[in-house]
């Protein structure tokens, strides 16, 4: 099976500080994706990374930055956290993408974040 | 810009009742859809997919979905729902070729018992 984990379950940060949020995926997904989860909104789509070293915005990236220095891990920046950035934040890994257009993703457990 | 609508945000039923979960996309091309299902306490996960072929897919636990192409939609069934369906609900629709898959707003569905 995927696995696909999350440094924390919960965080609690202070306004301004950076944050750091972890996630690793044990599948040899080419794909990974950092969404967050908000009551009434869905999911919306903060980064997404298609390679090692490759980044594409999603829908909400102002705020965030990412990194991918290795194909197995991918992490989420807030470089100065606000209080409109609590959240759920929910990392995705997926097999293919682009042409082939047929991956499922596989979602971690969640980080549930809030900033004071 | 792509979006995906789920009519529903709140559905209650007794268990045995019939459950209906609508869809609706706005994409006018190849897509790609799924219905994602979160347990409560538990990671999102796939319920099932939809790409090409028989319109009327089957996935995990009794749940079956319709696309139906004319009206851009993508409605989750299950004949007889059980307590352990209670979930929140999550259509995502997916364009051909591309990477990014837009959700829609969920719907939480409470099964009494």
């Amino acid at each position: 099976d995927v696995k696909v984990t999350q440094s924390s379950r919960y965080l609690v940060k202070r306004t301004g500080e950076k944050v750091f949020l972890e996630c690793v995926q044990d599948m040899d997904h080419e794909n990974m994706f950092w969404y967050r989860q908000d009551p009434g909104l869905g999911l919306r789509l903060i980064y997404f990374s298609y390679d090692v070293k490759m980044k594409e915005k999603g829908d909400i990236p102002e705020g965030y930055s990412v990194s991918r220095e290795k194909k197995e891990r991918f992490s989420l920046i807030l470089e100065s956290a606000s209080t409109n950035q609590t959240s759920m934040y929910l990392c995705a890994s997926s097999l293919r993408g682009g042409l082939a257009g047929r991956d499922t993703q596989y979602f971690g457990p969640g980080t549930r974040l809030t900033v004071l | 810009a792509q979006s995906v609508s789920q009519h529903n945000h709140h559905v209650i039923l007794s268990e045995a009742a019939s459950l209906e979960l609508g869809c609706n996309y706005s994409y006018g091309g190849t897509v790609n859809l799924f219905w994602y299902v979160q347990y409560p306490g538990q990671h999102l996960q796939l319920l099932l997919k939809y790409f090409s072929g028989d319109p009327l897919v089957k996935g995990i636990k009794g749940f079956e979905a319709e696309f139906i192409k004319s009206k851009f939609s993508f409605n989750l069934r299950k004949p007889s729902v059980q307590w352990s369906d209670t979930a929140e609900y999550f259509c995502a629709v997916k364009r051909g070729g591309g990477f990014k898959t837009i959700f829609g707003a969920g719907t939480r569905l409470f099964v009494k018992a």
